[in-house]
């Protein structure tokens, strides 16, 4: 079974960092490209960024191009998201999902739970 | 970026057809998919490429369209299929969804 489980989220101040993580279990993690993609109410779902599954690729929505940075080991079947220069519309719950194949394709077979990403003085 | 603007949330009861709409602001020939969403819970891909329905998703679920216009369609509306519908585009590498419907008990 398909399991993606995010960590990381919380409270930080605008300008401030935070690192969300992402463990896979289930399928073989190098094989599969994977994206983060955020939700909040107001704005609905927005993809954030994705990667290809030997992380050679990387492609970033251009609200987030600049700060955050996607990255994974496959060693640790682990997704990451380093996310910089926070805003506070930067709010939101962040999901991983993982695409169909090693490319990122755009489509979104697996989801994580999500994690909560507060930006707030 | 490609906008994709979605019908408004609509009320139903159990056993009706229930259709849902998407337009792209620009053709994105059929690189579309379709998720539903319960509360709490993480979107569910139904349907890719604007028809092919994903394994174990019920067949009342259908989807159709390309280019610009796309629908999908749940041909008998059961209990557990009010949620909110979103499709998203993955025409180009700046993906985007729709604003999302919310199928609602009339």
């Amino acid at each position: 079974e398909v399991q993606l489980l995010e960590s990381g989220g919380g409270l930080v101040q605008p300008g401030g960092s935070l690192r969300l993580s992402c463990v896979a279990s289930g399928f073989t993690f190098s094989s599969y490209a994977m994206s983060w993609v955020r939700q909040t109410p107001e704005k609905g779902l927005e993809w954030v960024s994705a990667v290809s599954g030997s992380g050679g690729t990387t492609y970033y929505a251009d609200s987030v191009k600049g700060r955050f940075t996607v990255s994974r080991d496959n060693s640790e079947n682990t997704l990451y998201l380093q996310m910089n220069s926070l805003r506070v519309e930067d709010l939101a719950l962040y999901y991983c999902a993982r695409d169909r194949g090693h490319s990122a394709a755009g489509t979104l077979e697996h989801w994580g739970q999500g994690t909560l990403v507060t930006v707030s003085s | 970026a490609i906008r994709l603007t979605q019908s408004p949330s609509s009320s139903a009861s159990t056993g009706d057809r229930v259709t849902i709409t998407c337009r792209a602001s620009q053709g994105i020939s059929s690189y579309l998919a379709w998720y539903q969403q319960k509360p709490g819970k993480a979107p569910k891909l139904l349907i890719s490429a604007a028809s092919t329905l994903q394994d174990g998703v019920p067949s009342r679920f259908s989807g159709s369209g390309s280019g610009t216009d796309f629908t999908l369609t749940i041909s008998c509306l059961q209990s557990e299929d009010f949620a909110t519908y979103y499709c998203q585009q993955y025409y180009d590498y700046l993906w985007t969804f729709g604003q999302g419907t919310k199928v609602e008990i009339k």
